[in-house]
């Protein structure tokens, strides 16, 4: 079936330093790819996203690419700080074609050690 | 700003019990959802609603259901609550671009 493949699930990296998580889909029909920041107790929280037609998008620290061909996405965080510590989740989704499926990653839990 | 309110945030209740899990939406969107978040299995579709009334089956629908009377409200329910229906459940919507917004989510405990 329809999937949706997250590395690494666990990510340490020392402040100030880039982090880089990978996510691999399955569906071709894909076409929307977001990110989302799960902070501790609290709901996944949107910080970028992808559409198709784009192979890359940057906002401040974070940036996301595309390879459609090869069906990966990244997404980069730079300068890293103890705040970005959180679990990150990548998202797959074929919207515009009636249906409203997401397949979402396992997470990636990130520190940013100090 | 998108807001999804998710009444209970942490609930205990006994095995057997009915137990009803809210969300409000305040953005007149039409698409809501509820998951359900496990360690090591991310967020798993349990029931989603394109409109008042309607409803659909996600990925684990078993021994849950919905009810979506009003626009803004979806409920999630648990007939009889079990031990393995312990979890974080999360209620979401789809917003401009079909975009999905997630509630703060509620931890349910089930002994």
């Amino acid at each position: 079936g329809e999937n949706v493949e997250q590395h690494p699930s666990t990510l340490s990296v020392q402040e100030g330093d880039s982090a880089v998580i990978k996510c691999t889909y399955s569906d071709s029909a894909s076409n929307y790819f977001p990110w989302y920041k799960q902070e501790l107790g609290k709901g996944p929280q949107l910080i970028i996203d992808i559409r198709s037609n784009v192979g890359e998008k940057k906002d401040q620290r974070i940036a996301v690419t595309l390879n459609k061909t090869a069906k990966h996405f990244s997404l980069h965080i730079t300068e890293t700080q103890p705040e970005d510590s959180a679990v990150y989740f990548c998202a797959a989704s074929p919207i515009g074609s009636g249906t409203y499926k997401y397949i979402f990653g396992t997470g990636t839990r990130l520190k940013v050690l100090a | 700003d998108v807001k999804v309110t998710q009444s209970s945030r942490y609930l205990v209740k006994r095995t057997g019990e009915k137990v009803f899990l809210e969300c409000v939406q305040d953005m007149d969107h039409e698409n809501m959802f509820w998951y359900r978040q496990d360690p090591g299995l991310g967020l798993r579709l349990i029931y989603f609603s394109y409109d008042v009334k309607m409803k659909e089956k996600g990925d684990i629908p078993e021994g849950y259901s919905v009810s979506r009377e009003k626009k803004e409200r979806f409920s999630l329910i648990l007939e009889s609550a079990s031990t393995n229906q312990t979890s974080m459940y999360l209620c979401a919507i789809t917003g401009t671009g079909n975009t999905i917004y997630f509630g703060e989510g509620s931890w349910l405990t089930v002994v």
